[in-house]
């Protein structure tokens, strides 16, 4: 069954450092998403990728935050300047298209922490 | 209006018990209400959706009742097993765009 990969399973990272997270998503899947779980919370949207541009962002996703797809399997998220609150669980998903009952697959999840 | 609200936020069941976890949602938009299970370090899962021209849908041992009118839906775990012990998250769509999800109830069902 195809499923979405995401690396590294767990992140630690000192507060100020960049980080890359990285997911693979099922490979005729259009449409890309992160969310982000803090520890005992809800699971947050940040952010929805489709054709090459971001279609939607939640007021989270700031100016350290960015996505990219920088080849044809790839779907990366990178944070510039992690702070504490950065510290979460950071989810990918994918989806193959546009009509809300198509099912959301989601990635194990990459745990970030920041020190 | 973006919000969907859950309750419980915990919910302790007897083996063979039935679990119910309520949402509410305000935004007429959605028009997808997927179920998702997580147990802990893994991702979200679907469990069960409904879509809202339907008012019951059951697969196996888990039903979604929908309420249109009143913006409401629930999970119903019947015969509920020590396996079933994860958090519940209910969620809404509106097409293509993300999954709002609600807060969560910790299910744990007692041997």
């Amino acid at each position: 069954e195809p499923e979405v990969t995401q690396t590294p399973s767990h992140q630690v990272t000192q507060m100020g450092q960049e980080v890359i997270l990285r997911c693979v998503p099922i490979s005729n899947h259009l449409y890309f998403y992160w969310y982000r779980q803090i520890l005992g919370q809800k699971v947050e949207f940040l952010v929805s990728f489709y054709n090459n541009e971001i279609s939607e962002k939640s007021e989270i996703f700031d100016d350290q935050f960015s996505v990219e797809r920088p080849d044809g399997s790839n779907f990366t998220l990178k944070i510039r300047s992690t702070k504490l609150e950065d510290s979460a669980m950071y989810f990918c998903a994918s989806i193959l298209g546009s009509v809300s009952y198509n099912e959301q697959f989601f990635g194990p999840g990459t745990r970030l922490t920041v020190l | 209006q973006q919000q969907v609200k859950q309750s419980p936020q915990s919910l302790i069941v007897q083996k063979g018990g039935i679990s119910i976890i309520n949402c509410a949602y305000e935004n007429t938009a959605f028009d997808y209400f997927p179920w998702y299970q997580q147990f802990p370090g893994k991702g979200p899962a679907l469990l069960i959706a409904i879509r809202p021209d339907v008012s019951e849908k059951k697969e196996g041992r888990f039903t979604i009742s929908f309420n249109k009118s009143a913006k409401q839906f629930s999970l119903h775990i019947m015969d509920s097993q020590p396996g079933d012990s994860a958090t519940y998250f209910c969620a809404a769509k509106a097409g293509g765009f993300k999954t709002i999800f609600g807060a969560g109830t910790r299910l744990f069902v007692k041997a």
